[in-house]
């Protein structure tokens, strides 16, 4: 999606690796979150910030960690990968000056952890 | 906490008909947002309506539109004239109000697998 850069789009880990997914934007959106999507589970929320130096929980945090030292970018670390992290990784941006758009999704992120 | 629920896991139909799917939520608040999603199987998030909750007026966006039904707290999906490319999943999504803390976190349903056949 154009304003929304995520890496890598694929990555295969061992269990007890760790590794960084990149989320960078620049549309200047205040907003910035990450989903995880499994099958027949939906989207779930893992960690939001609603701006630089504040970041917070979502509904799945455990297992990973996130910062927001700057408006543009907002990694997602996942510290000891685990095989229940397996999933597709979404990164989704919003402001509330454009919300007639709803939010705008990365290309998402498929992660295999083995 | 608000819920959603698609309780058509997968639904078929036919090149140039017409096609519901169905959404309900649960929430006891009074000002919120609902959306649709389309997710082809490229992957992408695609944004396909929203409606606001104070508006009665139903949404419609070229040839999809929704039935918001506020004190039934449903939220059903009405795509027209079928085409092979609407085949996706489709996700109902509330927001409880605009960006602003973690009022502007989307919740989902779990998807509805809709397959647009010739």
């Amino acid at each position: 999606n154009a304003g929304v850069t995520q890496t890598p789009k694929f990555q295969v880990l061992k269990t007890g690796q760790s590794m960084t997914l990149q989320c960078a934007q620049d549309m200047n959106h205040e907003y910035m979150s990450w989903y995880r999507q499994d099958p027949g589970m939906g989207l779930r929320l893992i960690h939001y910030s609603v701006g630089a130096g504040i970041t917070d929980q979502g509904e799945v945090p455990n297992g990973y960690n996130v910062s927001r030292s700057t408006t543009e970018d907002f990694p997602l670390r996942l510290l000891s990968a685990a095989p229940s992290q397996t999933s597709v990784y979404f990164c989704a941006i919003g402001s509330s000056g454009v919300l007639d758009y709803g939010y705008t999704f990365g290309s998402g992120t498929r992660l295999t952890v083995v | 906490a608000q819920t959603v629920t698609q309780s058509q896991p997968e639904m078929s139909v036919q090149e140039a008909e017409t096609v519901t799917l169905s959404c309900t939520y649960d929430t006891s608040e009074n000002n919120y947002y609902l959306f649709w999603y389309k997710q082809p199987p490229s992957r992408q998030m695609i944004l396909v309506i929203r409606q606001e909750a104070y508006k009665q007026q139903n949404a419609t966006e070229n040839r999809f539109s929704v039935n918001f039904q506020k004190a039934a707290k449903s939220f059903s999906l009405k795509i027209s004239d079928s085409q092979l490319g609407d085949t996706a999943m489709y996700f109902c999504a509330f927001m409880k109000d605009y960006y602003g803390g973690s009022q502007g976190n989307l919740i989902f349903g779990k998807g509805t697998k809709l397959s647009v056949k010739p």
